[in-house]
């Protein structure tokens, strides 16, 4: 069964960098999109972007080229760098799994994200 | 970008009552390409609904998807005490992939 694990930092200072890893296990990164959300306090979701594991990345617009995802299929990981941070980018960072033509069907446990000086 | 709706923010119902949830599209779904999901406080979301209609591995035949281009419902059919929660539909017929807002089902 495929587990998903978020790592990184829980609080970012503002215009600061925020860099987070997922690790995936039991099973194997081929033939899915792998896929970063998040959601703001007391909010709903939103899509930030994925990888395809050829390597095809897309982005939410509405981060203004402050996002970039990459993937390792060497160590089944894939990371999420986000730039320029503000109050407005304090969340809880999801990874999953986006098999094509299908939901988001394994998610992380999420991993909570301040912005603070 | 598609702008999906939903409606009510909250519903309030019994368990054992039927619950119907709208999800509205600013334009068409291609391939209707619409799924839901549950989260309950403190989770991540999970998957119950794909391609509007086809129930996700695990999801009990009491939750049903319905609903074609721009126009989706989510249904359960007898709530359960499991079933209280919120409830999003994303799209993902587009490169840009979009959630509605969210309905709270709550215990009336």
């Amino acid at each position: 069964q495929v587990q998903l694990q978020e790592s990184g930092p829980g609080l970012v200072k503002p215009s600061e960098t925020l860099s987070l890893t997922c690790t995936v296990s039991g099973g194997s990164v081929d033939n899915y999109y792998w896929t970063w959300i998040r959601q703001s306090p007391g909010k709903g979701l939103e899509w930030i972007g994925h990888v395809y594991y050829t390597g095809s990345l897309t982005y939410n617009p509405s981060l203004k080229s402050r996002a970039t995802i990459s993937l390792d299929t060497s160590n089944n990981q894939f990371s999420l760098r986000l730039r320029s941070l503000t109050a407005a980018d304090t969340a809880v960072y999801y990874c999953a799994r986006n098999p094509i033509y299908y939901g988001v069907d394994v998610w992380g446990q999420g991993t909570t994200v301040t912005v603070s000086s | 970008e598609i702008v999906l709706t939903q409606s009510p923010g909250t519903l309030s119902l019994s368990p054992g009552e039927r619950a119907t949830l709208s999800c509205r599209a600013s334009q068409s779904v291609s391939s209707n390409f619409l799924a839901w999901y549950q989260q309950k406080a403190g989770q991540a979301p999970r998957l119950l609904i794909f391609g509007a209609s086809r129930r996700a591995t695990g999801t009990p035949d009491r939750f049903s998807g319905s609903g074609s281009g721009a126009d989706f419902t989510l249904t359960i059919s007898r709530l359960e005490a499991e079933d209280f929660a919120v409830y999003y539909c994303q799209q993902y017929g587009t490169s840009l992939l979009t959630f509605g807002g969210g309905t709270k089902v709550e215990i009336k």
